[in-house]
């Protein structure tokens, strides 16, 4: 089946270690988002991708950046995650047009947990 | 800017019955996307029914249809004859046209009691 993929489900990692997580596709859609996700709340978009065209939100700390190596995949890098980056971080593709935006497909998450 | 605003943080409806979820939304557009999107326990969010805000007819997908006013910037979600399945995150989120830039309230967590 077409889907979403998020590595790891659960990534632990220590104040101030670098950590990457993972989003692939074989939807074959050319926008892939990055949300976070915290206890009880809303997701918030941190930044998408159109196809290399890279979006980032206006609020998004520069401690959060994204990698889009091909159509595929699309990495988070946290260069030195705090205690208040432990969240859920989705991943999202759609499929962007001329004419239509279209709506968005989610992968699992996963669940960040610093120390 | 836009604003989606979910006042119930937590609803609970009995099996079979029928619930509504309430959204309310802020934005200075004339045509946007509406949408409900649930999020199980521990699985991915999934889409459960879009509204244009061209469209004056309601949308509706089996068990779940939408009250949308548009003067009123209400766009709430009802759940008819609800399974245990249902029990679950729902956000209300909005976009505007011709954006990949999703909004969402803070979500509803319902309970469905059998």
């Amino acid at each position: 089946d077409a889907m979403v993929i998020q590595n790891p489900r659960y990534q632990v990692t220590q104040f101030g270690k670098p950590v990457t997580l993972s989003c692939s596709q074989t939807l074959n859609h050319n926008v892939m988002y990055w949300y976070q996700q915290k206890s009880s709340q809303a997701p918030k978009l941190l930044f998408h991708y159109y196809d290399k065209d890279f979006n980032n939100e206006a609020d998004t700390p520069d401690n959060f950046q994204s990698r889009r190596p091909n159509t595929s995949f699309c990495f988070l890098d946290i260069r030195s995650p705090g205690l208040g980056d432990a969240a859920m971080y989705l991943c999202a593709t759609s499929i962007q047009t001329v004419s239509s935006y279209n709506e968005q497909f989610f992968g699992p998450g996963t669940r960040l947990t610093v120390l | 800017a836009q604003t989606v605003t979910q006042s119930q943080p937590e609803m609970s409806v009995q099996e079979a019955e029928t619930v509504t979820l309430s959204c309310t939304y802020d934005t200075s557009e004339s045509d946007y996307y509406l949408f409900w999107y649930k999020q199980p326990p521990s699985r991915q969010m999934i889409l459960v029914i879009r509204q244009e805000a061209y469209k004056q007819q309601n949308a509706t997908e089996n068990r779940f249809s939408v009250n949308f006013q548009k003067a009123a910037k209400s766009f709430s979600l009802k759940i008819s004859d609800s399974q245990l399945g249902d029990a679950a995150m729902y956000f209300c989120a909005y976009r505007r046209t011709r954006s990949n830039d999703m909004r969402f309230g803070a979500g509803t967590r319902l309970t469905v009691k059998p």
